[in-house]
């Protein structure tokens, strides 16, 4: 299966400032990826559908200015949450899709 | 509209014990996919079977084993001889075919299995 990696695994950041969150296609390459939010203790909820070169789809109620998902090439998606606020803490679980979906291993934002 | 239930939240068993974990799913879709992933500590999804709409073999993979049920629509997870190491939140998915034609996954609530020494 296609391997994604995500980088940083963990963030710690100040109330109003922005994060960026990359998610790589290690070996092949994805014209669409996903990216999914896991509140703890909760499922993985889509926020988006991110396609190379075209605007993400979001899903609804997810503001779309607040969460920028930028796929600019087949092998990398960048999500980067704006003006990150304490709410915004969670785990961000980006996909390929090759057939099927293959995660990545998560990034655990802590906004303070 | 799809829909995966997974009506156990949390499961508690003893070591060697087995367990299954339901997981019912709701679809208009003819041709679909389900699949099970374990989600240690760690975070990071495990992957542990996908079945097409169209195969309802059950099938074993060492101490895990799969009934898929098109009647009940419903795709359960047994472990057999529980370990410690099983313990984990497991989710079930239902993949849905969009008009652009990528699949969207749904995802369950899970279920919070753990197995005590």
């Amino acid at each position: 299966g296609a391997v994604v990696s995500q980088h940083p695994s963990w963030v710690i950041c100040k109330s109003g400032t922005s994060v960026k969150i990359e998610c790589r296609s290690l070996d092949f390459q994805a014209t669409t990826m996903f990216w999914y939010r896991q509140f703890p203790k909760q499922s993985l909820m889509l926020m988006a559908t991110s396609n190379e070169g075209s605007k993400a789809t979001y899903e609804q109620g997810v503001e779309k200015d607040k969460f920028l998902i930028n796929h600019a090439s087949l092998t990398l998606s960048t999500l980067t949450v704006t003006s990150a606020h304490p709410e915004d803490s969670s785990f961000y679980i980006c996909s390929l899709e090759y057939n099927e979906q293959f995660f990545g291993p998560g990034t655990r934002l802590t906004v303070l | 509209a799809q829909k995966v239930t997974q009506a156990q939240t949390e499961i508690s068993v003893v070591e060697k014990e087995d367990v299954t974990l339901d997981c019912v799913y709701e679809t208009r879709d003819t041709t679909y996919y389900l699949f099970w992933y374990k989600q240690p500590p760690s975070g990071e999804l495990v992957f542990l079977i996908r079945r097409n709409s169209f195969d309802e073999q059950n099938e074993i993979s060492g101490r895990y084993s799969w009934n898929f049920q098109k009647s009940t629509s419903s795709f359960n997870f047994t472990i057999t001889a529980s370990q410690v190491v099983d313990s984990a939140v497991y989710f079930c998915a239902l993949s849905e075919d969009t008009t652009s034609g990528t699949y969207k996954y749904i995802f369950g609530t899970g279920t919070r299995l753990k197995v005590l020494a």
